[in-house]
């Protein structure tokens, strides 16, 4: 099984804050995904990175993929009570799909 | 963009019957589709994946008698989950794959359906 570990588990900050969660993993990945999901909806696709050291800007988030890709981070700047949800890292290998454990971010206004 | 369905959006059940959630790719062919569980905010587990015209491969763990599924079209993939009990109960989602597409990561996911068994 390729385990990919996200932290934090959980997180809950004030609107206006910065916040980086981190996606990590032993194995080596094609690419990898970010995605949202708010409750009791599907995933949302964020982003996909494939190159490593690849930084992907989207308004006020920031991916950025391993140099060994192995790893993903996503920076968000300046939250917003939009931006809560669960955050679920992918990584792609061959023909299989990993999902990350999940990160649970909650934005107070 | 490829949309994908899932129906029911939530059922409620008792314990002992079965219960059939449909998996619809509305505007695009998937040959091959996936079936997750959800626990409230945590990841989601692949159950099994599901090829249009083939038996379904199942994780280990997951029974295959317990959760039928049938890809009958390139449009359509159905899970039964048979006898439901209390510990069934979950949010299922699907995803498609796009056919002919180069890479895995060309998946669209379902907005879920809501199981509760009483």
């Amino acid at each position: 099984t390729q385990l990919l570990e996200q932290s934090p588990q959980f997180l809950s900050i004030q609107e206006g804050e910065n916040l980086t969660v981190y996606c990590n993993s032993s194995s080596v990945f094609s690419s990898l995904q970010w995605y949202r999901q708010e409750p009791g909806e599907g995933p949302v696709l964020l982003v996909t990175v494939v190159t490593g050291g690849e930084v992907k800007k989207l308004k006020r988030l920031t991916f950025q993929f391993g140099d060994a890709r192995k790893d993903s981070s996503l920076h968000i700047t300046a939250a917003q009570t939009g931006d809560t949800g669960l955050y679920l890292c992918a990584g792609i290998t061959g023909n299989q799909f990993y999902f990350g454990t999940g990160t649970s971010l909650t934005v107070i206004p | 963009g490829a949309v994908v369905s899932q129906h029911p959006s939530w059922v409620i059940c008792k314990s002992g019957t079965s219960v059939k959630i449909e998996c619809r790719s509305l505007d695009f062919q998937a040959t091959t589709m996936f079936w997750y569980r959800q626990f409230p905010k945590q990841s989601l587990m692949l159950m099994a994946t599901s090829n249009e015209g083939s038996k379904a491969t199942y994780e280990q763990g997951v029974e295959k008698d317990k959760f039928l599924i049938n890809h009958a079209s390139l449009t359509l993939s159905t899970l039964t989950v048979t006898s439901a009990h209390p510990e069934d109960s979950s949010f299922y989602i699907c995803s498609a794959g796009l056919a002919g597409a180069l890479r895995q990561e060309t998946q669209y996911f379902g907005p879920g359906t809501r199981l509760l068994v009483l």
